[in-house]
C-alpha cells in the first residue's frame, strides 16, 4: 500500500521550458517532504525539501509547492536543462520518524 | 569524506543461491536503511537500524530475507534462497540528522537472479 504516489512515470520537456512533476500522499501524519534525483547507476541524491508549515520552497531553478489540503506537492524546474534528465523521486516522512516513504519515480527527459 | 559504500555493485546468481549484499554507512551516522528499487514500486523500505539495532523490519518481504548490523560500520542484507522476483537494485542509506531529514544513499547493488 503505497502512501506516496507519482502517477506520471515519465515526462519529456524541451530545454529551456518548465518541468512540472507531481506527487500525492495519503498519510495525513506526513509533515516533511523531499525530492531526490537519481542518475543511472548512481544512488538517489537529495534535491530539495519542504516542511508542512510552508507552502513553497525555492532553491535556484527548483521550486517545490505543497498543498496540504489536497495532500499534493509538485516540483517545478525552470528552465529545464539537459543535465536535469534523471529519475525524480518524491519522498515523505512523519518528522517524529526517521524513515522516508518514496514514490515510484518520474523519469524526466530534457530534449535539446 | 567517503559516502555510503555498497558491495557488490552487480551480482548475477542462479535461483536458489544465497546472496549477501554489504554496506558501510557514513562514519558517525547512527541510522542505516536498506531500500529496494523496482520499476513498479519505486523505492521500498525493507528495514532500518538505529545504533546497530533493527527498529522496523516490516518491509522485509519474506523469511528468505534477513539483515544484520554487527557494528556501526557494517551491515549485510542476505537473501536465502534467492528467486528471480528478487531481481532489483538494493540501496543502503544512512543518516545522523534529525527525524524526517535527508538520507544519504550508496550507489546500489544490482541483483539479477536467473
Amino acid at each position: 500500500d503505497q502512501q506516496v504516489k507519482q502517477n506520471s512515470p515519465s515526462l519529456s520537456v524541451q530545454e529551456g521550458r518548465i518541468s512540472i512533476l507531481n506527487c500525492d500522499y495519503t498519510n495525513s501524519m506526513f509533515d516533511y517532504f523531499l525530492w531526490y534525483k537519481k542518475y543511472p547507476a548512481e544512488g538517489p541524491t537529495f534535491l530539495i525539501s519542504i516542511s508542512s508549515i510552508k507552502d513553497k520552497n525555492e532553491d535556484g531553478r527548483f521550486t517545490v509547492f505543497l498543498n496540504k489540503s489536497a495532500k499534493h506537492l509538485s516540483l517545478h524546474i525552470v528552465p529545464s536543462q539537459p543535465g536535469d534528465s534523471a529519475v525524480y523521486f518524491c519522498a515523505a516522512s512523519d518528522s517524529s520518524d526517521y524513515k522516508l516513504s518514496f514514490g515510484a519515480g518520474t523519469t524526466v527527459t530534457v530534449r535539446a | 569524506d567517503a559516502g555510503v559504500i555498497q558491495s557488490p555493485r552487480h551480482e548475477v546468481t542462479e535461483m536458489g543461491q544465497e546472496v549477501t549484499l554489504r554496506c558501510k554507512p557514513i562514519s558517525g551516522h547512527d541510522y542505516l536503511f536498506w531500500y529496494r528499487q523496482t520499476m513498479m514500486r519505486g523505492l521500498e523500505l525493507l528495514i532500518y537500524f538505529n545504533n546497530n539495532v533493527p527498529i522496523d523490519d516490516s518491509g522485509m518481504p519474506e523469511d528468505r530475507f534477513s539483515a544484520k548490523m554487527p557494528n556501526a560500520s557494517f551491515s549485510t542484507l542476505k537473501i536465502q534462497p534467492s528467486e528471480p522476483r528478487d531481481s532489483a537494485v538494493y540501496f543502503c542509506a544512512s543518516t545522523g540528522g534529525l527525524p524526517g531529514g535527508e538520507l544519504f544513499f550508496g550507489e546500489g547493488s544490482r541483483l539479477t537472479v536467473l
